[in-house]
């Protein structure tokens, strides 16, 4: 079975300046996809970025962007320019690709704040 | 475009009561799950299913049961509700396999006192 650990409980970062969320996981598969979710306060779950184990290049989606090392299982989450909207839970999930898209492995999650 | 829709946002039980939490779709997907959310431990799956008729236990199924009568329906019934069962219960919803990405409802959070 698979494992997600995200060993950063709560982070905090300064607007305008960036931040890291780490994210391992483990995994006997070679091909897989990983995510990365935001949760507000509103409980509503928000697909941030997504990553396919068999691309090598990093995806990106405006100033969010990920550091995926698959031979360290390691899938960390870099926040540019964060914005007061960026404070929230941000989850690190596991998918394999025999599964379907809503059958996922989340990490403990990262509590992120963010201060004006 | 409604998504999915969880009903009710907000439920306090009584130890021992039952109920079901209602999870629609509109998107005609096929695969749906179930998930309950808790403190320090992140969304965790209760049950999933693959199409209508088609349910399957997920990591944590203890005192929860699903059916699919329709691919639009999933609903969670609580049997016997205890204290533990207290979390926020998330439905998703996807297309199958591949580079589906799952859709999610608003949640319902849950009480049992």
């Amino acid at each position: 079975a698979q494992t997600v650990t995200q060993s950063q409980p709560e982070m905090s970062v300064q607007e305008a300046e960036t931040v890291t969320l780490s994210c391992t996981y483990d995994t006997s598969e070679s091909d897989y996809y990983l995510f990365w979710y935001k949760q507000p306060p509103s409980r509503q779950m928000i697909l941030v970025i997504r990553q396919e184990a068999y691309k090598q290049q990093n995806a990106t989606e405006n100033r969010f962007s990920v550091n995926f090392q698959k031979a360290a299982k390691s899938f960390s989450l870099k926040i540019s320019d964060s914005q007061l909207g960026d404070a929230a839970m941000y989850f690190c999930a596991y998918r394999s690709p025999e599964t379907s898209g809503s059958r996922l492995t989340f990490g403990e999650g990262t509590q992120l704040t963010v201060n004006p | 475009n409604a998504g999915v829709t969880q009903t009710p946002k907000f439920q306090v039980l009584k130890t021992g009561q039952s109920m079901t939490l209602q999870c629609a779709q509109d998107m005609n997907h096929e695969y749906m799950s179930w998930y309950r959310q808790d403190p320090g431990m992140g969304l965790r799956l209760i049950h999933y299913s693959v199409g209508a008729g088609i349910t399957d236990q997920g990591e944590v199924p203890n005192g929860y049961n699903v059916s699919r009568s329709t691919t639009e329906d999933f609903p969670l019934r609580l049997l016997s509700a205890a204290p533990s069962q207290t979390s926020v219960y998330f439905c998703a919803s996807s297309y199958p396999t591949g580079a589906g990405t799952a859709f999610f409802g608003q949640g319902t959070r849950l009480t049992v006192v």
